[in-house]
């Protein structure tokens, strides 16, 4: 099966410009997530979507990023204006589902945006 | 809300060896716990996971354990091989939802 798209997979801003990132899910997949990637951490969950709708945005930092997934499918990102500290990889990765008994909740991931803010 | 301890931050072993990473959690619902390779500059791949109701889980020469009670889990590698050499993560979930929360990472350097 045709995996996780991203696009594009590096961009070079100045701060304060605006950027935004795509991410096109597995075929069939309701459940979206972006993550901040920060160089040598963990993934950090920005925010999930089931189908279109949010279901976790707690740590989006919501004066600069937004998020928005309309037909449920494709999903962008968008960093307006860009702070020095957002240079990071973000990370896109959709699941069937989700669900604490079934495999649906299997996260696949994208190959990533890499964003440096100079 | 969760936080997931990883240990050791690097890890350095001759091939053949085995590597051990162990992680912590501290939301007792918590119920999926996954691990992720990850090499340099491509995305994070699946390589095992585990649900709260085992306790160990094997993949050829990769075995995960969970400890409820002492809420940690580890990865195990045996016989390790250059191409092991990566970055892998932890992550816990809790039951009912699929966020993630990772640990920091632990970098395996396999030396020939």
């Amino acid at each position: 099966e045709a995996g996780v798209a991203q696009s594009p997979r590096y961009k070079i801003i100045e701060k304060r410009q605006s950027v935004a990132f795509w991410c096109n899910p597995i075929s069939g997949h309701a459940t979206l997530y972006w993550y901040q990637q920060i160089l040598g951490q963990g993934p950090k969950l920005l925010i999930q979507f089931q189908n279109n709708g949010v279901v976790d945005d707690s740590q989006l930092p919501k004066d600069r990023f937004s998020a928005e997934r309309l037909k449920g499918v494709d999903s962008t990102l968008k960093i307006q204006p860009a702070k020095l500290e957002d240079s990071a990889v973000y990370l896109c990765a959709s699941s069937l589902g989700w669900g604490a008994e079934t495999r649906t909740d299997t996260q696949y991931f994208g190959p990533g945006t890499r964003l440096t803010v100079l | 809300g969760e936080n997931v301890e990883q240990h050791p931050s690097t890890l350095s072993v001759q091939e053949g060896d085995s590597a051990v990473i162990k992680c912590t959690y501290s939301d007792s619902a918590s119920n999926y716990f996954p691990w992720y390779k990850q090499e340099l500059g491509k995305r994070p791949q699946l390589i095992i996971d585990i649900r709260s109701n085992v306790g160990e889980k094997k993949d050829q020469r990769i075995a995960v354990t969970l400890n409820k009670t002492a809420k940690h889990f580890s990865l195990h590698i045996t016989e390790t091989q250059p191409e092991d050499s990566a970055v892998y993560f932890c992550a816990a979930s809790s039951r009912g939802y699929s966020t993630l929360t990772f640990g920091k990472g632990t970098m395996l350097l396999v030396s020939p």
